[in-house]
């Protein structure tokens, strides 16, 4: 099946620090990635859709300039965390769709980023 | 728009035993329906799916799903569990008439025990 691969799994940084995860598609590409945030024992919260090429697409509440999306190429999206706090402290994953036009709904998953903020 | 509920969020169990871990929807459009299973500090990973056909799907590690249309419901169940099963599991639902993103339920965690 399509794999996707997030780096770092773990990361721990000081307050007001930039934080960078990386999403990566590894034997397919991937127009589209989302990116969500679960708190501990809770679901996902998507975040936001990742577009290859063009401006991310946030969900309601959450801030632009706080999560910073790049998806440069077809294989990569990266999620910036930017002057990073506390409450920012979270467990990151992302997903994407095995390929272009696929409707079935099916994501395939990152092994997902711990952020600990100190 | 689309809401999935799980009942349960914790459901103990003993090695060996069945297990029904349940899922209701709703929604005004058809959709397809995922079961995902999560290990601790770890991503998701599709357990099954139903797209159309069969109501009672079979997945990965011995775990089948049943689609009730009129309950709107997708319980997910095995006959007989392992300690390794230990882990949350999600139900999932997206809209088939569109290109979307999922809605998940808040998760049930499966706690087996020896």
């Amino acid at each position: 099946g399509a794999v996707v691969s997030q780096h770092p799994s773990w990361v721990i940084c000081k307050s007001g620090t930039s934080v960078k995860i990386e999403c990566r598609s590894l034997d397919f590409q991937a127009t589209t990635m989302f990116w969500y945030r679960q708190f501990p024992k809770q679901s996902l919260m998507l975040m936001a859709t990742s577009n290859e090429g063009s401006k991310a697409t946030y969900e309601q509440g959450v801030e632009k300039d706080k999560f910073l999306i790049n998806h440069a190429s077809l294989t990569l999206s990266t999620l910036t965390v930017t002057s990073a706090h506390p409450e920012d402290s979270s467990f990151y994953i992302c997903s994407a769709r095995a390929w272009e036009g696929d409707d079935t709904g099916e994501l395939f998953f990152g092994e997902g980023s711990r952020l600990t903020v100190l | 728009a689309q809401s999935v509920t799980q009942l349960d969020s914790q459901v103990p169990v003993f090695e060996e035993a069945p297990v029904e871990l349940r899922c209701n929807y709703s929604s005004s459009v058809s959709v397809y329906l995922f079961w995902y299973v999560q290990y601790p500090n770890q991503g998701l990973q599709l357990l099954l799916k139903y797209l159309s056909g069969s109501t009672l799907v079979k997945g990965i590690n011995g775990f089948e799903a049943e689609f009730n249309k009129s309950q709107t419901s997708f319980h997910l169940r095995k006959p007989s569990v392992h300690i390794s099963d230990t882990a949350e599991y999600f139900c999932a639902v997206i809209p088939n008439s569109g290109y979307s993103t999922l809605t998940f339920g808040k998760g049930t965690m499966l706690l087996v025990s020896p």
